[in-house]
């Protein structure tokens, strides 16, 4: 099956920038999101591009502060978070739908299994 | 923005028996969006559900979905001992895209 892998996680300060990497091969055609999860808590969609890196959407507690991209030469996903707080701390998934072609689908069938973040002084 | 809850919080249940979680939506899924995923500690997600009754690839029929609107229910019979695990419920909102989750009932050995 093919898979998704997620890099680049670690600690940083408060108000400090990161930027996360996701090895997507065979995913060039669909669209990829990022999601994520502090520790002992729930789900948390984060961001969405298109496979063609046109259109970006995000959720309401990073918008503004982190930013999604994808460069499909080298089939990767991307996510830089500036301005982190302590609340950005979470194991980050990169996930896709393989079911709906390049549409963003309505949920998630693979996902990698996620980098930590945490962010702390 | 699309609430979803999730009850029981926490279901004791034992190898054999019927498990029955809900997910309450604050707004109807027009889309028929709603997913359920299975998670055990740590692991990714697992999709479970789709389209609130489509059943992923390689999911055993132990496992279904059902309910539209607002109430959905994800049932699974005859539980096994890799069945106890947290489940989530998942709806997607199309105008601009955003995707909600529940917050997760765990299902425990009693």
């Amino acid at each position: 099956q093919v898979q998704l892998m997620e890099s680049g996680g670690g600690v940083v300060q408060p108000g400090r920038s990161l930027r996360l990497s996701c090895a997507a091969p065979g995913f060039n055609n669909y669209a990829l999101h990022w999601v994520r999860q502090a520790p002992g808590k729930g789900l948390e969609w984060v961001a969405l591009i298109s496979h063609d890196g046109v259109n970006k959407f995000y959720g309401d507690s990073v918008r503004g502060r982190f930013t999604i991209s994808r460069d499909n030469s080298r089939h990767t996903l991307y996510l830089q978070m500036t301005s982190l707080r302590a609340e950005d701390t979470a194991l980050y998934y990169c996930a896709t739908n393989g079911r709906e072609g390049s549409w963003y689908g309505k949920d998630f069938d693979h996902w990698g299994q996620g980098t930590l973040v945490t962010v702390s002084s | 923005e699309i609430v979803l809850t999730q009850s029981p919080g926490t279901l004791s249940l034992s190898p054999g028996n019927t498990a029955t979680l809900t997910c309450r939506a604050s707004q109807s899924d027009y889309s028929s969006s709603l997913a359920w995923y299975q998670q055990k500690p740590g692991q990714a997600p697992r999709l479970l559900i789709y389209g609130a009754s489509s059943r992923a690839t390689g999911i055993p029929d132990r496992f279904s979905g059902s309910g539209s609107g607002t109430d959905f229910t994800l049932t699974i019979s005859r539980l096994e001992p890799e069945d106890f695990a947290v489940y989530y419920c998942q709806q997607y909102d199309s105008s601009p895209p955003r995707y909600t989750f529940g917050q997760g009932t765990k299902l425990e050995i009693k």
